[in-house]
This record gives structure tokens, C-alpha cells and sequence, in this order.
């Protein structure tokens, strides 16, 4: 079982439409919960992070923890064809075999169709 | 300004030849990581180092050597005993609970 859950899509909405991406995760030990955007060929860049359950909101970005479910997700509202890239959700703590790291899910590909 | 440089861009490798692959930061952070990009498989965790003169194999080390002599360099090695080495490279380095990544280098085996 893979310790960060992530559905790859590829994920395609018409502009204005709201977003949802999810990830699960397996090991309780984890505590803070990061959301990179990678533009193609580009490096993943931080687009928001939370630490507590709940939800935490920058802009039209909103990103939502429930720990007692291992469930982390990130809302777009009001899609811009400018957000069309690959979501990263990424988890920090203890891994399964020891080590503090950063763990990543596989990404989702999202297309914002003008 | 403060970031990650990652060169080249672009690379070619022939059938049994060895690349090192450039990674220099400038944030002042400890540790830095090498991540192979593939598509529809993520992020995959090649070598990470905490601290000068340390490193230590990720998931896929197999094929791949490292070196940590200086603070702000990081370099890569893909070595002729990795078989599918055409992927895109990424590197980070870690301040506090996040990184930050460089633009990547992407690798071809012609």
C-alpha cells in the first residue's frame, strides 16, 4: 500500500467550474499537509500547506484536512485556464520505514478548458 | 534572489555512458534531494542528503551515485548500470516542512 493516495486523472473541466482534488494517506504519524502546482516541464512549487484538521483558504485556492479519515483535498473555485497544470498533494512526518521526509502523491493532471 | 539552479536544461546520453547531472542551491539549506519524474508515476525518490559528507539511497538509487562535498552543490550521477535512465530530474532542497524545487533537468537516452 503506498503511503500517499493520489488519483493521477487526467482531470478536464470547463472554465468557472469548481475543483476538487484528493488524496489519502496511511499513516496516522502525519502532520503537515502540503499542495504543490507543477506547470509542464516546470519544478513543483509550493501552492499551500496546513498543519490541523479543517480548512485553510488563500484566494480561490481552499485546502481541506481530515485527519480522523486520512483525507486531504484542494478546491479551485472559479477555474482560470491559467491553473491548468499537475496537483501534488504531499505529506510530512514519519514515514513507514523511519524516516522524517516528504511523501508525495502521484499527482493529478487538471485541464481547464476556456 | 534565493533559489535552486539545476543544468543543463536539457541532456543526451548515449548507451554506456555516464552524466552527471548539476545542483546548486543558494537558500542555505541542509538537506537537498533527487526526485525521477516519469509520466503518470509522481515523484520518486532517487538520494537525499541531511548534511555535508552524508547522503543516503531513496527508493530507486539503483544506477545512480551522489556526492555532497560542499553545502550548496548536490550533483548526480547517472551511471551506464541504470538501464532507463529517460526521465525528468528533479532537485529540491528542504527549509523547515517544505521544498523547494528546481526547473529540472530532463534526460534522454539516444
Amino acid at each position: 500500500q503506498k503511503e500517499v493516495e493520489q488519483d493521477p486523472g487526467p482531470l478536464s473541466v470547463p472554465e468557472g467550474a469548481i475543483v476538487s482534488l484528493n488524496c489519502t494517506y496511511s499513516n496516522s504519524a502525519f502532520q503537515y499537509f502540503m499542495w504543490y502546482r507543477q506547470y509542464s516541464r516546470k519544478g513543483p512549487e509550493l501552492l499551500m500547506y496546513t498543519y490541523s484538521s479543517g480548512n485553510k483558504e488563500d484566494g480561490r485556492f481552499t485546502a481541506q484536512v481530515d485527519k480522523s479519515s486520512k483525507y486531504i483535498s484542494l478546491f479551485i473555485r472559479d477555474s482560470q485556464p491559467s491553473d491548468s497544470a499537475t496537483y501534488l498533494c504531499a505529506i510530512w512526518g514519519l514515514s513507514l520505514q523511519g524516516a522524517q521526509k516528504l511523501v508525495f502523491g502521484q499527482g493529478t493532471r487538471l485541464t481547464i478548458n476556456p | 534572489d534565493g533559489g535552486i539552479t539545476q543544468s543543463p536544461k536539457y541532456l543526451f546520453r548515449k548507451e554506456g555512458q555516464n552524466v552527471t547531472l548539476s545542483c546548486e542551491q543558494n537558500l542555505n539549506h541542509d538537506a537537498m534531494y533527487w526526485y525521477r519524474q516519469d509520466p503518470g508515476q509522481g515523484l520518486r525518490l532517487i538520494y537525499y542528503s541531511q548534511i555535508v559528507n552524508d547522503f543516503q539511497k531513496g527508493d530507486i538509487a539503483e544506477g545512480y551515485s551522489v556526492s555532497r562535498e560542499k553545502k550548496e552543490s548536490f550533483p548526480l550521477t547517472v551511471t551506464s548500470a541504470q538501464k532507463n535512465p529517460t526521465a525528468f530530474y528533479l532537485c529540491a532542497s528542504q527549509g523547515g516542512y517544505g521544498y523547494t524545487f528546481g526547473s529540472g533537468t530532463r534526460l534522454t537516452v539516444v
